[in-house]
């Protein structure tokens, strides 16, 4: 099945600054990969997304780049705000067909220190 | 858009009875459901994928016959934690994919607690 690895565990910017995390995945056929901030006791919220027949999405301070061929995709925030700190989760899935099933990374604790 | 209820959002329970968590799309019909199971620090795990119209699909060691899962419209699912021990305290969410597309969009979450 499909694996998912999600780097750094943890990571401290000050405001202002970007912030990158950055996330692998294993099988070949995952087309569909969105990325999820997490506050505290809440739910994962969809904050961007990109499919495999794009390389890049950007929406506002926001961004997604995509490598098929070495299979990772990263995150980058830039401009970050102390509302930007929550828990950000990559993941990946096999869409248009099968069970549309996601594969979360562990998970990105991020810290932007005011 | 794309609003997911889950009810009840907190739930305190004695040991051996059940529970039954909804899992509500109030925008869209979606065919399929997920439900994950989150523990503290962690990151979610699926436990089931929750199809209308026919039997859940359960992961590799989650017990159907503990977590029964029940999808009676295009808009609910439910998941019935059955006979639950402390072991079983955590928080569940779930999650609803719009019929045709391939987001998923998450509940507010239910935390179980177990006495």
């Amino acid at each position: 099945g499909e694996n998912v690895e999600q780097h750094p565990s943890t990571l401290s910017v000050q405001e202002g600054d970007s912030a990158v995390i950055k996330c692998t995945y294993s099988d070949s056929a995952s087309n569909y990969f969105p990325w999820y901030k997490q506050e505290l006791g809440k739910r994962p919220q969809l904050i961007i997304d990109i499919r495999s027949n794009v390389g890049e999405k950007k929406d506002q301070r926001i961004a997604v780049t995509l490598n098929k061929t070495a299979k990772h995709f990263s995150l980058h925030i830039t401009e970050t705000q102390p509302e930007d700190s929550a828990v950000y989760f990559c993941a990946a899935s096999i869409s248009g067909a099968g069970s549309y099933q996601l594969t979360f990374g562990k998970g990105t604790k991020l810290s932007v220190i005011p | 858009g794309a609003v997911v209820s889950q009810h009840p959002s907190r739930v305190i329970c004695k040991s051996g009875t059940s529970v039954k968590i909804e899992c509500r799309s109030l925008d869209f019909q979606a065919t399929t459901m997920f439900w994950y199971r989150q523990f503290p620090k962690q990151s979610l795990m699926l436990m089931a994928t929750s199809n209308e119209g026919s039997k859940a699909t359960y992961e590799q060691g989650v017990e159907k016959d503990k977590f029964l899962i029940n999808h009676a419209s295009l808009t609910l699912s439910t998941l019935t934690v059955t006979s639950a021990h402390p072991e079983d305290s955590s928080f569940y969410i779930c999650s609803a994919r719009p019929d045709g597309a391939d987001t998923q969009y998450f509940g507010p979450g239910t935390r179980l607690t177990v006495l």
